[in-house]
């Protein structure tokens, strides 16, 4: 089965600062990944999905790239603001994306003003 | 703010009971999900709907069931409540994007306690 690999420890970064977020993942390439952003005692909201064909997808503050070779997908906050604050998921379709997804445990990150 | 609701948010209740979670989306999505997670832990899938009428078994095993009788909404049951089933609760939905990508949209969750 699908295993997904995040950054267990939480990650402290300075306000200003590039927050970089890594999800690691075996077994076979999805057809596409997602990052959702989770408030403690809240659902997760999603964020940005990349496909397996694009390198690198963009919104706003946010980047995410994806690497089929190395199996892992980068998750890029630029100009960090405190209220980024907040567990990162990564989560892969499980084939086709209908069928629900699989996540991984998530980074917690912290913007220290 | 995605419109798919939860109820109750908080529950406490003795071993031995009979319980619901409700949830209800107004955005008219076919696929439904329920998803368990644990302080610290990963989602897991856990029931899954296609759309009405249709109920599917997740990646892990859940003494829950699930029923689909209406598109807006997909209860979770469980027969009778044990403290390991003490967890949180997560329910989402998603349609097809114009991409044909489902990005899923959660509820705010029911935090269980089985005493």
């Amino acid at each position: 089965s699908q295993k997904i690999e995040q950054n267990s420890e939480a990650l402290n970064i300075q306000e200003g600062k590039t927050a970089t977020l890594t999800c690691n993942y075996t077994n076979y390439s999805p057809a596409y990944l997602q990052w959702y952003r989770q408030d403690p005692g809240r659902g997760p909201v999603f964020l940005l999905l990349i496909r397996e064909n694009e390198k690198e997808k963009r919104k706003e503050r946010l980047k995410v790239t994806f690497d089929t070779t190395l199996k892992q997908s980068l998750f890029h906050i630029t100009a960090s603001q405190p209220a980024d604050s907040a567990t990162y998921l990564c989560a892969l379709d499980t084939g086709g994306g209908a069928d629900g997804l699989t996540f991984g445990k998530g980074t917690h990150l912290i913007i220290q003003p | 703010e995605a419109d798919i609701y939860q109820t109750p948010r908080y529950l406490v209740i003795g071993t031995g009971k009979k319980i619901t979670l409700e949830c209800s989306q107004t955005m008219g999505h076919d696929k439904m999900y329920w998803y368990q997670q644990d302080p610290g832990m990963e989602l897991h899938l856990i029931h899954y709907s296609y759309g009405v009428n249709s109920t599917e078994k997740g990646d892990l095993s859940s003494e829950s069931t699930v029923s689909r009788i209406r598109t807006e909404h997909f209860p979770l049951t469980l027969e009778s409540a044990r403290p390991s089933h003490t967890s949180q609760y997560l329910c989402a939905s998603s349609a097809a994007g114009p991409s044909g990508t489902y990005e899923q949209y959660f509820g705010p969750g029911t935090r269980l306690t089985v005493t």
